[in-house]
């Protein structure tokens, strides 16, 4: 059964502190999404990527956040430093170029900054 | 440029009533529009999808919506809610080649 994991699931961190969130697409899937969810904002993007490359990352404080793709089976979002306004859940979803192929959401990152 | 609206962040429906959350959207171009549904601590799950053909189209769960063009709607239905469709319901759109836009969601309380 195809998914995308993420992990951790859970991060508690110092104000600070450096993280790290990763995403294991599905095996195949060319275009990978990185989403923050807050009750105030509700689903926001922050970068999407196609066959590795960034395409927008518009969505994301750039003095902070960076997200990469070393390679087709990994995408990386990092915090640098993070501040309590980052406590979100975020999402990585892959999918298709094609646009109406739908996106395939992991089970996402609940992270906490204190 | 493409952007969707849900009206209603909150329903309640009683169980075995009628469920209708509202999606309009707008597009420059022809849209490909999904419902998804996520149950806590969970992530977003497709419930159905629209891309061409028919515009009445099925999902799981027993949900189905239809494309209103006209209407630029994409409005998700149930004949009868059950207590376990109870979740957070997102409506998006999207285009070929394009990211997807997602709406604010609508929050689906059902009433025992």
């Amino acid at each position: 059964d195809a998914r995308v994991t993420q992990t951790p699931r859970h991060k508690v961190t110092e104000m600070g502190q450096e993280v790290t969130m990763r995403c294991q697409p599905i095996l195949g899937h060319n275009t990978v999404f990185w989403y923050r969810q807050t009750m105030m904002q509700g689903l926001e993007l922050l970068a999407y990527f196609r066959n590795r490359a960034p395409l927008d990352d518009s969505g994301m404080p750039k003095d902070r956040f960076s997200a990469e793709m070393p390679d087709a089976t990994l995408a990386t979002l990092k915090i640098q430093p993070s501040e309590p306004r980052d406590s979100a859940v975020y999402f990585c979803a892959s999918g298709f170029e094609t646009g109406y192929a739908e996106a395939f959401f992991g089970q996402g990152t609940r992270l906490t900054v204190v | 440029a493409q952007s969707v609206t849900q009206l209603g962040s909150h329903v309640s429906v009683s169980e075995g009533a009628l469920v209708l959350l509202r999606c309009n959207y707008s597009s420059s171009v022809p849209p490909y529009l999904f419902w998804y549904v996520q149950y806590p601590n969970q992530g977003l799950q497709l419930l159905l999808k629209y891309t061409t053909g028919a515009t009445l189209v099925k999902g799981i769960n027993g949900f189905e919506a239809e494309f209103k063009k006209s209407e630029t709607s994409f409005h998700l239905t149930k004949p009868s809610a059950h207590m376990s469709d109870a979740a957070e319901y997102f409506c998006a759109v999207s285009a070929l080649g394009n990211q997807f836009y997602f709406g604010t969601g609508t929050s689906l309380t059902v009433i025992p």
